[in-house]
């Protein structure tokens, strides 16, 4: 079984700074996709980051980077200058290869994130 | 424009009943899922459907029964409610669904209430 792990319920950041959310994984699967989505107070879910288990980059998508480090099984979200409108909640997720019983997507608790002015 | 909608986005409903939520998405995609988050905002998957074709069904109540009746619907039905069926019900959909590489894009949600 995939296991997605996101160890901080809640994080504070001053707007303009860079903040870095954790996640782990745990997975047998040779062959696996991670991604990020926010889900703000309003509480639809936006798709903002993907990377693979095989990319040897870093995922980036404008503001968003994806700080991959297979060894240790993390895929660490990072935001650069942080805005109000990133305050959210930020899941972790990960899907294992097709064919087999980890190709659903499996979700982090959430970590809460707060962007103060 | 929307790319995934759903409806209703509130249903409010006594214990007994039975209700459905209805989705569509015209992004073109082959697959479409729904997912459960509870109180606590965890998030996990129900069904998944593939062409019109069920490929996932996680341990869910038999109360809850998926149609897809084209590939661009998938509708949820749940008889007999329970207070614990309370949550938000995602309707998400993806390409092709059959690779670790597909993103999954959600729709904005229904806020299922059972009294």
């Amino acid at each position: 079984a995939q296991k997605i792990t996101q160890t901080q319920p809640g994080m504070f950041v001053q707007e303009k700074e860079a903040v870095t959310l954790d996640c782990t994984y745990d997975t047998s699967d040779p062959s696996y996709g991670l991604f990020w989505y926010k889900q703000p107070s309003s509480g639809e879910m936006i798709f903002l980051i993907y990377q693979g288990s095989y990319d040897q980059q870093n995922a980036t998508e404008g503001r968003y980077s994806l700080n991959f480090q297979k060894a240790r099984k993390s895929a660490n979200l990072v935001i650069s200058a942080s805005q109000l409108g990133d305050s959210a909640m930020y899941f972790c997720a990960m899907r294992g290869p097709s064919g087999g019983s980890n190709y659903k997507l499996t979700f982090g608790k959430g970590t809460l994130l707060t962007v103060n002015p | 424009d929307t790319a995934v909608s759903q409806t209703p986005k509130y249903l409010v409903t006594q214990m007994g009943n039975d209700k459905s939520i209805k989705c569509e998405q015209n992004l073109g995609h082959d697959t479409m899922y729904w997912y459960k988050q509870d109180s606590k905002k965890f998030l996990k998957i129900m069904f998944s459907y593939n062409n019109k074709e069920l490929i996932i069904n996680e341990t869910v109540p038999n109360r809850f029964s998926p149609k897809s009746p084209d590939k661009a619907h998938l509708n949820l039905h749940i008889n007999s409610l329970e207070l614990g069926d309370s949550a938000v019900y995602f309707c998400a959909s993806s390409r092709l669904g059959l690779a670790a590489s597909d993103t999954q894009y959600f729709g904005p949600g229904t806020r299922l209430t059972v009294l």
